[in-house]
């Protein structure tokens, strides 16, 4: 079965401080894509970032960044310096082939980021 | 990607009334889901509309309650029947351009059943 996990539910830091959010998955598939999504106050959804099993090169864009190791099933991703503006509920998230055998995103329970200023 | 909208963004439904939920997109698109996001929970996927032919559900969601319609490549519409206080979420639409594709989403409804 597939299956996401973040076991942080909340995280609080303090503006500046660098942040690592958890994503651990699942699934027997060997071909595979993983997400981070951000979920800002306002609901919307927004894509952050997608990596394909077959490429576990760690990703930098500006202050993100995530580190993909297959050998945990973990795919983490690390805020630098952050800001007031990364607080918000951030989801990773799997695809695997659902019902219709279309994609079927798997979200994890997604980890609450508070920045304070 | 692709700019989507929703409509109603949020309304206030009546226990036992019908609320439908419209997602436009401004592209054609091949995959259009709807997902569902019950208060701070995360997000499950209710069904895929398929365009011209029936929408494929997930265990646990049926069409009786969650009919779907998708008449063309860049409009689909999720009606929620018979509503009840467990049916207040967030629906969310999202396109995508094939199995393996990154799925952008739409800005969601907001719906609360009384």
């Amino acid at each position: 079965a597939q299956k996401v996990t973040q076991a942080q539910t909340e995280i609080s830091v303090v503006e500046k401080e660098d942040v690592t959010l958890d994503c651990v998955y699942e699934t027997r598939d060997t071909t595979y894509y993983l997400f981070w999504y951000k979920q800002p106050p306002s609901g919307e959804l927004v894509f952050l970032i997608r990596r394909n099993s077959f490429d576990e090169q760690n990703e930098i864009s500006g202050r993100y960044s995530w580190n993909f190791q297959k050998s945990t099933s973990s795919f983490n991703f690390t805020i630098t310096a952050s800001q007031v503006v990364d607080s918000a509920v951030y989801f990773c998230a799997l695809i695997c082939r659902g019902s219709s055998n279309t994609g079927k995103l798997i979200f994890g329970q997604g980890t609450t980021l508070q920045v304070k200023p | 990607s692709a700019v989507i909208s929703q409509k109603p963004s949020r309304d206030i439904c009546q226990r036992g009334t019908s609320l439908t939920i419209q997602c436009q997109v401004d592209s054609q698109v091949t995959m259009m889901f709807w997902y569902r996001q019950q208060p701070g929970q995360s997000l499950t996927l209710i069904a895929t509309a398929n365009q011209g032919s029936e929408a494929t559900y997930e265990s646990g969601f049926v069409i009786d309650k969650f009919p779907i319609s998708r008449p063309n490549l860049t409009f689909s519409t999720l009606t929620v029947s018979n509503m009840s206080p467990e049916d207040s979420s967030i629906y969310l639409c999202s396109v995508g351009g094939g199995v393996w594709d990154t799925q952008y989403f739409g800005p969601g409804t907001r719906l609360t059943v009384l």
